[in-house]
């Protein structure tokens, strides 16, 4: 079945404490990228990777990190977390984009508490 | 530089009533518009996607979006509301060529269905 897995699902931290959100995907797809969903803001991208070894800064990148050192894998990193940056975390995948008309598929979501 | 207006924080209708979810967007270029959906706690779901086919395009579940250039909209629409649609509803468009598939999120539209 094809999936996009985030690790975990639920997360409540204390600030400064570094932790990594895991997501990964069976599909071979090139594209990865990472959201975050606030109320009344809807869904912002932090970063995106086209392929192995290639990220790049979305609408909010400051604050997280990234690494795409296989395929499949596209975790998210936050060295020193703040409380600004709780919020629900989406990961999502697709074929390389051409013409924008692939499809993203969508993780079932990391809710992240910053205390 | 791409956006997407949900001019409807908020829509409550009764079960068997039509559904109207209203979106209108701006892109510099030919863009990819689609509908997500989101259950309570639940990951984004595609319902419909246009990508410059037929104006009209048909969706999971009954719904249909019609994409409308002159008026930059691209309105959700299904006949008859079931109590399951009952969910947030998010209105996504991607622009063409050259861009790396990014898309922009609308604020979303909260569907309350009621009996």
């Amino acid at each position: 079945e094809a999936q996009v897995t985030q690790n975990p699902r639920y997360l409540i931290t204390v600030t400064g404490k570094k932790l990594t959100v895991t997501c990964s995907q069976n599909m071979n797809h090139e594209y990865m990228s990472w959201y975050r969903q606030d109320p009344g803001l809807g869904l912002r991208q932090i970063y995106y990777s086209m392929n192995v070894e290639v990220t790049d800064k979305g609408d909010v990148p400051e604050g997280y990190k990234v690494s795409r050192k296989e395929k499949r894998n596209f975790p998210l990193i936050l060295e020193s977390p703040s409380p600004n940056q709780t919020s629900l975390y989406f990961c999502a995948s697709s074929s390389i984009p051409v013409l924008a008309k692939n499809i993203q598929y969508f993780g079932a979501g990391t809710r992240l508490s910053v205390l | 530089a791409q956006s997407v207006t949900q001019l409807d924080s908020h829509v409550s209708v009764s079960e068997g009533t039509p559904v109207l979810l209203r979106c209108n967007y701006s892109s510099s270029y030919s863009p990819s518009l689609f509908w997500y959906v989101q259950h309570p706690n639940k990951g984004l779901q595609l319902l419909l996607k246009y990508t410059s086919a037929a104006t009209l395009v048909k969706g999971i579940n009954g719904f249909e979006a019609e994409f409308k250039k002159s008026e930059t909209s691209f309105h959700l629409t299904k006949p008859s509301a079931h109590m399951s649609d009952a969910a947030e509803y998010f209105c996504v468009v991607s622009e063409g060529p050259g861009t790396a598939s990014k898309l922009t999120f609308g604020t979303g539209t909260r569907l309350q269905v009621t009996l």
